[in-house]
């Protein structure tokens, strides 16, 4: 039922490896996301994309990189992973323009939930 | 004043309680405002969209006063599957730009 997805779900992996987060979606959204959230914590935009090769830095800092090849496609990579980095890692997208409704209505993937040994 | 505030609760409410969450924000500007639920453990869904005055949707309602700048969620006849954290979330300059979320308010409806 899913329109976005994210994989891996889980992820545990040693300091110092290279990860990256998948994030694809099937309903043709331009705008794509990636937000951290620690339990208990608020939302935090790290990347957001306008569209194919559009890439912007969020309101919270963070060491990942982000592409945008392709419309349904928003990888997130960690070139390093360190234990600051464990925290869970939620995909989102929505429309660009059109109705009011539609423009900033986000729908969230399940979410990447990262452990950095 | 923070962008966006919220009570973060807990909330601790009988089934069939009717229960009110405010949030205030900052961006005077802000066109429309959202309500989202999160489960534990789970991602953000969205509740309900308000563009101007209010809004109703069976129990739940939102209401917003621009002059105040803030936002109310009204949950009516509370249900057990009620429980979750409501996130307040507004815009960053204007109806267009990125999403600001509250820290969220969490509610617990016991039997």
């Amino acid at each position: 039922e899913a329109d976005i997805y994210q994989t891996p779900r889980y992820l545990v992996i040693g300091t110092g490896k290279k990860i990256t987060l998948e994030c694809s979606q099937t309903m043709g959204h331009d705008k794509m996301y990636w937000y951290q959230q620690d339990p208990g914590m608020e939302l935090h935009l790290i990347h957001y994309s306008y569209g194919v090769n559009s890439t912007e830095k969020g309101d919270l800092s963070s060491e990942s990189t982000v592409s945008r090849i392709r419309t349904e496609h928003f990888p997130l990579t960690l070139e390093s992973a360190r234990p600051s980095h464990t925290s869970q890692y939620l995909c989102a997208s929505s429309a660009r323009t059109g109705s009011r409704s539609g423009a900033n209505v986000l729908t969230f993937g399940a979410g990447s939930r990262l452990t950095v040994l | 004043r923070k962008e966006v505030e919220q009570d973060p609760g807990p909330f601790n409410v009988p089934e069939g309680a009717t229960v009110a969450f405010n949030c205030t924000y900052s961006n005077s500007a802000s066109q429309s405002f959202f309500w989202y639920r999160q489960d534990c453990r789970k991602e953000p869904k969205l509740l309900m969209s308000v563009y101007s005055s209010g809004n109703e949707d069976g129990r739940f309602t939102a209401q917003l006063n621009r002059a105040s700048q803030y936002i109310s969620l009204l949950i009516r006849d509370s249900k057990l599957s009620d429980s979750a954290t409501y996130l307040c979330v507004v815009p960053l300059g204007g109806s267009q730009g990125n999403l600001i979320f509250g820290k969220g308010t969490k509610l617990s409806v016991k039997p």
